[in-house]
């Protein structure tokens, strides 16, 4: 079966600028996972999603950071505006339900300047 | 909320030799223990995992052993070979309960001809 798809692989901004990544899960899989993964430590769920409802944001920056999933299977994630401290691999994960195994897709590594 | 700490952080073997990775939990809860391998450029990758109604697993090279008592967990990989250098994540969740993966930091394996 196909993975997780994510776009772009990578992204090179401004500080300031404004970027979004998109994700497309395993077909079928219902739980969708943005995570954030800084260089050298492991990765931090941002937000969480069951079918177009949000599970869990609690780790989510709202005031520069917001995630959809309208119809229930594609997720964009969109920062704006950008600190060079959002510089990270942003990932994407999926899995069948809230209680299967999360599988991830190979990330945006994002580098803010 | 829960707290996975793994060591070492790097661990450096010759090939054919056995590799093994710690990690501990601090929520009595969690039931679902996943190790995630992460090649340069990659996602994390599902090599294992084990529920807490288990105390061992084995799957070929790679094995999991579970201590719910002490609450800590390790990851063996007995003959590495080259294609084993990445680095290696344990995580814990209490599925159901959100499903909210917590990773530990990651050891940095490498294999050595």
């Amino acid at each position: 079966e196909a993975g997780v798809a994510q776009s772009p692989r990578y992204k090179i901004i401004e500080k300031r600028q404004s970027v979004a990544f998109w994700c497309n899960p395993i077909s079928g899989h219902a739980t969708l996972y943005w995570y954030q993964q800084i260089l050298g430590q492991g990765p931090k769920l941002l937000i969480q999603f069951q079918n177009n409802g949000v599970v869990d944001d609690s780790q989510l920056p709202k005031d520069r950071f917001s995630a959809e999933r309208l119809k229930g299977v594609d997720s964009t994630l969109k920062i704006q505006p950008a600190k060079l401290e959002d510089s990270a691999v942003y990932l994407c994960a999926s899995s069948l339900d809230g209680w299967d195994t999360q599988y991830f897709g190979p990330g945006t590594r994002l580098t803010v300047l | 909320g829960e707290n996975v700490e793994q060591h070492p952080s790097t661990l450096s073997v010759q090939e054919g030799d056995s590799a093994v990775i710690k990690c501990t939990y601090s929520d009595s809860a969690s039931n679902y223990f996943p190790w995630y391998k992460q090649e340069l450029g990659k996602g994390p990758q599902l090599i294992i995992d084990i529920r807490s109604n288990v105390g061992e697993k084995k799957d070929q090279r790679i094995a999991v052993t579970l201590n719910k008592t002490a609450k800590h967990f390790s990851l063996h990989i007995t003959e590495t070979q080259p294609e084993d250098s990445a680095v290696y994540f344990c995580a814990a969740i209490l599925t159901g309960g959100g499903n909210k993966l917590t990773f530990g930091t990651g050891t940095q394996l490498k294999v050595e001809l």
